[in-house]
């Protein structure tokens, strides 16, 4: 399995606080995304990173914010959350651009 | 706008026996084609990676197609165990860092 972690695995928060999660991968893959998985919707692409600093949105980026100051790790930043962010976040990375994608375990976040 | 369709959602067969499932897609126009399982409360495990120039891949029990010209790529599994019970997504990568995944076929292998 690739080395891939995600923390928190599970986090309850209240709406209009910040939260933070973090990926981390130990394969030097020059690659990251971040996902949310939702009922009746599937795998949505959030943010993504082409490198140290290199990052762009995805299909479902507003309300979200990203950095990555290392190659290893990717972190995901909810502003102020809202019930609509509550989902499953799957951390991805991969080595080419349109290469193999590997997930991590996922972190459950609810918003309350 | 590129669709991606899993037919059926949900599948239910007896151990051992050959099993097929479809993902449809609209637009030929891809890069490459991946297959996962999903097991429940966990991450995506990739099982095969199909490029836009290949016609199938193979991994142990597993193979999968891909027919660009009908937008459809099968995943073959031989001899089901209760262990193949999970979630079955396809995903298409259309380019650049776009890959659209369809709702998967949840599979139950009744032992």
């Amino acid at each position: 399995d690739a080395g891939i972690t995600q923390s928190p695995r599970h986090k309850v928060t209240e709406t209009g606080t910040p939260v933070t999660l973090r990926c981390h991968q130990t394969e030097n893959h020059r690659y990251m995304y971040w996902y949310r998985q939702d009922p009746g919707h599937g795998l949505r692409l959030i943010h993504y990173s082409y490198g140290v600093k290199d990052t762009d949105k995805g299909e479902v980026s507003d309300g979200y914010s990203v950095s990555r100051s290392k190659t290893e790790d990717f972190l995901l930043t909810l502003e102020s959350a809202t019930s609509s962010q509550t989902s499953v976040y799957f951390c991805a990375i991969s080595e080419g651009q349109e290469g193999t994608q590997y997930f991590g375990p996922g972190t459950r976040l609810l918003v309350l | 706008k590129q669709e991606v369709t899993q037919i059926p959602a949900a599948l239910s067969v007896p151990e051992g026996e050959n099993l097929v499932l479809n993902c449809s897609f609209t637009d030929s126009a891809i890069y490459n084609l991946q297959w996962f399982r999903q097991d429940p409360g966990k991450g995506l495990t990739s099982l095969l990676l199909i490029q836009s120039s290949q016609r199938e891949q193979t991994s142990g029990r597993l193979n999968a197609s891909l027919d660009k010209s009908s937008g459809r790529s099968t995943l073959y599994i031989a001899a089901s165990q209760p262990g193949d019970s999970a979630t079955y997504l396809c995903a298409l990568n259309t380019g650049g860092f776009k890959t659209i995944f369809g709702a998967g076929t949840r599979l139950f292998v009744k032992a």
